[in-house]
Formats: structure tokens, sequence, C-alpha cells
């Protein structure tokens, strides 16, 4: 039963342009949110988060939205540039009160175009 | 300042082998975590350590895992009777204390069962 889904596998952006990536969960007990870079080769890297308190974070080019009514997320860049093109995964976490474990969904893959 | 690192990079093991896979947490961080990545997935937990104590361990496959911290630092992921389903990526990654929320992840483990 995947808990947090990220149901598009790719996307591809034109540099300058805005990338939406989106995510969905079930999990109604999530309080926490999170998006991670993932380079081929490395660890995911931490972008932003939001608690499930707040409907918006922006850090510099990165935004992420939460729609808790309808169990969605998403993240903005704006302006993409080609340095962006990496996997993104969504992860959650607060289901289990005693311990702060994500849950990741699948990825999505961004290429960022020249 | 150094952020969390593993060894080996990559490891090759014959099936039946024993492995241990190392951690070495941001210096401070007090929570320690294990996930294990398969390839077209998102990182799913293994194990969580607040301290020296492994505080959940649900995520661990079988009792073939098991996992180390005994001096609240450096940890050490052990696998017996290795399988060739048990071949994946496998990251560590740690927050300050408890209450945080954000993981930073170390560039993992390829770990190859032939």
């Amino acid at each position: 039963d995947q808990q947090v889904k990220q149901n598009s596998p790719s996307l591809s952006v034109q540099e300058g342009r805005i990338s939406i990536l989106n995510c969905d969960y079930t999990n109604s007990m999530f309080d926490y949110f999170l998006w991670y870079k993932k380079y081929p080769a490395e660890g995911p890297t931490f972008l932003i988060s939001i608690s499930s308190i707040k409907d918006k974070n922006e850090d510099g080019r990165f935004t992420v939205f939460l729609n808790k009514s309808a169990k969605h997320l998403s993240l903005h860049i704006v302006p993409s540039q080609p340095g962006d093109s990496a996997v993104y995964f969504c992860a959650a976490s607060g289901a289990d009160g005693a311990t702060n474990k994500l849950i990741f969904g699948t990825g999505t893959l961004l290429a960022v175009q020249p | 300042g150094a952020g969390v690192s593993q060894t080996p990079s990559n490891k090759v093991t014959e099936k039946g082998k024993y492995v241990e896979l190392r951690c070495d947490p941001i210096s401070g961080h007090t929570a320690l975590y294990w996930y294990r990545q398969s390839l077209g997935q998102g990182p799913e937990f293994l194990i969580y350590f607040q301290g020296t104590g492994a505080a959940d361990d649900s995520g661990l496959p079988n009792d073939r895992f098991f996992a180390v911290r005994p001096e609240g630092s450096v940890s050490t992921l052990k696998i017996q009777r290795t399988e060739r389903g048990d071949s994946a990526v496998y990251l560590c990654a740690s927050s300050l204390d408890r209450s945080s929320k954000e993981q930073y992840f170390g560039p993992g483990t390829r770990l190859t069962v032939t």
C-alpha cells in the first residue's frame, strides 16, 4: 500500500520556465512533508519542507504548497535551471508518533532543457 | 562541516555471506536512520536509533538484518546469509535530535549480492 504517491515518473521543462512536481498521500496522520533532490550515485539532498499547519513555504526559487483536504502537495521551481535536473522525492512523516521515519514516494525525474 | 559518510561505497558479495555497512552521522546528531532503496523506488525505512538504542526497528525485513550504534555515533548495519534480493542501495541519514524533522542523508552503500 503506497501511502505517498508521485504519479509522474518524469517531467521535461524548458530552462527559465516553471517546474511543478506533484505528490499525493493517503494517510491523514502525516503532519510534515519534505522534498528531496537526488543526483545519480549520491544520497538524497534535503530541499524544502512544510508542516501540516501551513499551506505554503517558500525558499528562494522553491515553493511547496500543501492542500490538506485533497491530501496533495506540490513543489514549484521558478525559474528552472539545467542544474535542477535530478530525481525529486516527496516524503512524509508523523503517522507514527514514536519516530520521524520518512515515507517516500517513488520519485519524479525532472529534466530541464537548456 | 562534514556530512553523513558511509563506507564502503560499493560492496559485492556472494549469496550466503555476511556483510557490514557503516554509517558515520553528522557530528552532534543524536537521531540516526537506515533506509534501503531498490531500483525505481523511493527509500524505504529500516531502523531508527535515538542515541544508542534502536527506537524503531519495524522496517527490518527479517531477522537476518541487525543494526547497532554502541556509542551513540557510528552505526553498523549487519546482514547475515545475504540473498540476491538484498541487493540495493543502503542509505543512512541523521538528524539533530528526536524532534527534528529534517534528515540528512549519506551517499549510500550499493550492495550487490551475486
